[in-house]
């Protein structure tokens, strides 16, 4: 079976510019995360879904990001315009049901450079 | 507000030998999870366990093992006859009510051959 699938898994782009991450969850998964992990702040999350609606986007950062869940098997994550700062991995997950039991499995991240 | 401390922010065995990773947590809430995730140096996230704040139970698997106590808000992870493999940073994750998962710090594990 295929795992969580996150799109492009490198990318490099001048400060100012816009981003789009991609993210696929895993068929039959009804909540999908996303994560953020540089350094100084380890692990965040960033906003969840719960069948295709966000239920908690305390974590984005601020208004340049945004998130989206069109259906049950694609989410996109924007920054515009994009800063160094923003600069880091960037996880999606999914689990079946937004259950505080179940387990979360991870895409294998985008790593984001802002020049 | 729920809280995970990873103490040791490095460690570093010989092959062979075993290692414990400590995990202590904070929350309020009476039901809650806690899950162990491994990151190898090719950066994904891997979950390895998960426990119930009701399943004081320790588990025993293949060279892994977990010991959660529940008095001293603690869940610990050990590893035994460490492998080179088993490089990796270690990621223990809380959730509860709130239901976003709390990770701590990390742990870097290297095992030196």
């Amino acid at each position: 079976d295929a795992g969580v699938i996150q799109s492009p898994r490198h990318e490099v782009t001048e400060m100012g510019q816009e981003v789009t991450l991609r993210c696929k969850p895993i068929s039959g998964h009804n909540s999908l995360f996303w994560y953020r992990q540089t350094m100084m702040r380890g692990l965040e999350l960033l906003i969840y879904f719960n069948n295709n609606v966000p239920i908690d986007d305390s974590g984005m950062p601020e208004d340049r990001f945004s998130a989206k869940m069109p259906n049950a098997s694609f989410s996109t994550l924007k920054i515009q315009p994009s800063e160094p700062r923003d600069s880091a991995v960037y996880f999606c997950a999914s689990s079946l049901t937004g259950g505080a039991g179940n387990e979360q499995f991870f895409g294998p991240g985008t790593r984001l450079t802002v020049l | 507000a729920q809280k995970v401390t990873q103490a040791q922010t490095e460690i570093s065995v010989v092959e062979k030998e075993d290692v414990t990773l400590d995990c202590v947590y904070e929350t309020r809430d009476t039901t809650y999870y806690l899950f162990w995730y491994k990151q190898p140096p090719s950066g994904e996230l891997v979950f390895l366990i998960r426990r119930n704040s009701f399943d004081e139970q320790n588990e025993i698997s293949g060279r892994y093992s977990w010991n959660f106590q529940k008095s001293t808000s603690s869940f610990n992870f050990t590893i035994t006859a460490s492998q080179v493999v088993d490089s990796a940073v270690y990621f223990c994750a809380l959730r509860g009510s709130a239901r976003q998962l709390t990770f701590g710090s990390g742990t870097q594990l290297t095992v030196l051959p």
